[in-house]
């Protein structure tokens, strides 16, 4: 059992929809990660929230958006998006500094 | 900034045999070390971590791992593998960035247990 749910599991989508993908964790952590991985390859890591604030931006295209809206939640929105953004996308969180972080199973996520 | 290495793609095994996962890891003052696995259309378990203490770590499933500092290693070990052990294994190191920590991975080890 994951203690990080993302919901949905799967997603088509066209280039020009907006859809959001969904992240929850009820232990506490007061971080919060979204990774995106391609197929063979390590997870890269997109944003952190650092107590409901962006502290980490690694210059995603602004086609991805994320928010925060409470200390269990995490989203990601999604407009515009292209055929190089299929990928599995990853939420984690952590309880502190230097702590594991604890993955959901992913969203994966594919543009038509 | 810190970074890993994980000298081997792929690593082959019969089921039963030990097997070594290599990871080494850039030097620095406090190092946070993970392994990390992925089985197929899973996200990422948590196998071990080292913060600080004993350089020998357990984990779940029966891997251990050592930290050596000396030789910026950690390596990723089980005497004895089964089947299910295949999957794809991460290594990582935990580092700040603007206030904040983020995990570095490596580029990962794809285990494969034959029978």
């Amino acid at each position: 059992d994951t203690e990080v749910t993302q919901t949905p599991k799967h997603l088509v989508m066209g280039m020009t929809n907006k859809k959001s993908l969904k992240c929850e964790q009820h232990m506490g952590h007061r971080a919060m990660y979204w990774y995106k991985q391609k197929a063979k390859k390590p997870p890269e890591l997109m944003f952190v929230y650092s107590y409901e604030k962006l502290s980490i931006n690694e210059s995603v295209p602004s086609r991805f958006s994320p928010e925060c809206p409470n200390s269990s939640l995490l989203n990601l929105h999604l407009h515009a998006l292209q055929p190089e953004d299929s990928a599995l996308y990853l939420c984690a969180s952590s309880r502190d500094r230097h702590q594991p972080q604890h993955f959901g199973d992913g969203t994966r996520l594919s543009i038509l | 900034a810190q970074s890993v290495t994980q000298l081997d793609s792929q690593v082959p095994v019969f089921e039963e045999a030990p097997v070594e996962l290599r990871c080494n890891y850039s030097s620095s003052v406090s190092v946070y070390l993970f392994w990390y696995v992925q089985y197929p259309n899973q996200g990422l378990q948590l196998l071990l971590k080292y913060l600080s203490g004993s350089t020998l770590v357990k984990g779940i499933n029966g891997f251990e791992a050592e930290f050596n500092k000396s030789q910026t290693s950690f390596h990723l070990r089980k005497p004895s593998v089964h089947i299910s052990d295949t999957a794809e294994y991460f290594c990582a190191v935990s580092t700040t960035q603007g206030g904040s920590e983020k995990l570095v991975f490596g580029k990962g080890t794809k285990l494969t247990v034959n029978p």
